[in-house]
């Protein structure tokens, strides 16, 4: 069974520009979040869909936005770049929502804003 | 809002050492609790976790971990360690019954040396 994977694997971009990022989930799970990886602040929680839904979001601004689709791949959209958006990006997947829901990891998206 | 503390930034040890990692959270609820691991070059992997039941939890490779209600801590062991263990090791926490968001410590970088 694949794992979540996530495109592209390494990304560059400017300050100022916007990014999208994608994440397909493990087949059959319908729940997708995403994550921030920073060495200063760790891993943050940024949104979770289902349903094509945002159905949590953490405490980023405005310009990180995502979406769902139907076949529950979702993609991850941050506008007007900053130095600071420097980070590993990580998407997870399960089931369904839920405290008891175990999530998968897939290895990320490394995006370097110059 | 919950927040998860990790005492210990880097931990090292000698093979066939005995592993505790320390991870404290803050809040009174019910809580569900993870350990995951990032192997180098590696994406998250769930170690194990701890719903309700017994506090004493076992995951793969060896490890467990004990659920102290009364000290709001999850520590993580091993009784010895091997360099295949050389990773970063990241406690979670989701507030039971809530909307779904993982909640992470910053994270404990265990070096084994051979």
């Amino acid at each position: 069974k694949a794992g979540v994977t996530q495109t592209p694997r390494y990304l560059i971009k400017t300050r100022g520009q916007q990014v999208t990022l994608s994440c397909s989930p493990i087949s059959g799970h319908r729940s997708v979040s995403w994550y921030q990886q920073t060495p200063g602040q760790g891993l943050q929680f940024l949104f979770e869909y289902f349903s094509e839904t945002q159905r949590n979001k953490g405490n980023f601004p405005g310009r990180f936005s995502g979406r769902q689709f139907s076949n529950s791949r979702s993609e991850m959209n941050v506008s007007t770049l900053e130095l600071g958006d420097s980070a590993l990006y990580l998407c997870a997947s399960s089931l369904v929502p839920g405290p008891n829901q175990p999530q998968h990891f897939g290895d990320g998206t490394r995006l370097s804003i110059l | 809002a919950q927040s998860v503390s990790q005492h210990n930034h880097h931990v090292i040890l000698s093979e066939a050492a005995s592993l505790e990692l320390g991870c404290n959270y803050s809040y009174g609820g019910t809580v569900n609790l993870f350990w995951y691991v990032q192997y180098p070059g590696q994406h998250l992997q769930l170690l194990l976790k701890y719903f309700s039941g017994d506090p004493l939890v076992k995951g793969i490779k060896g490890f467990e971990a004990e659920f102290i209600k009364s000290k709001f801590s999850f520590n993580l062991r091993k009784p010895s360690v091997q360099w295949s263990d050389t990773a970063e090791y990241f406690c979670a926490v989701i507030v039971s019954g809530s909307a779904r968001q993982l909640t992470f410590g910053s994270g404990t970088q265990l070096t084994v040396l051979p």
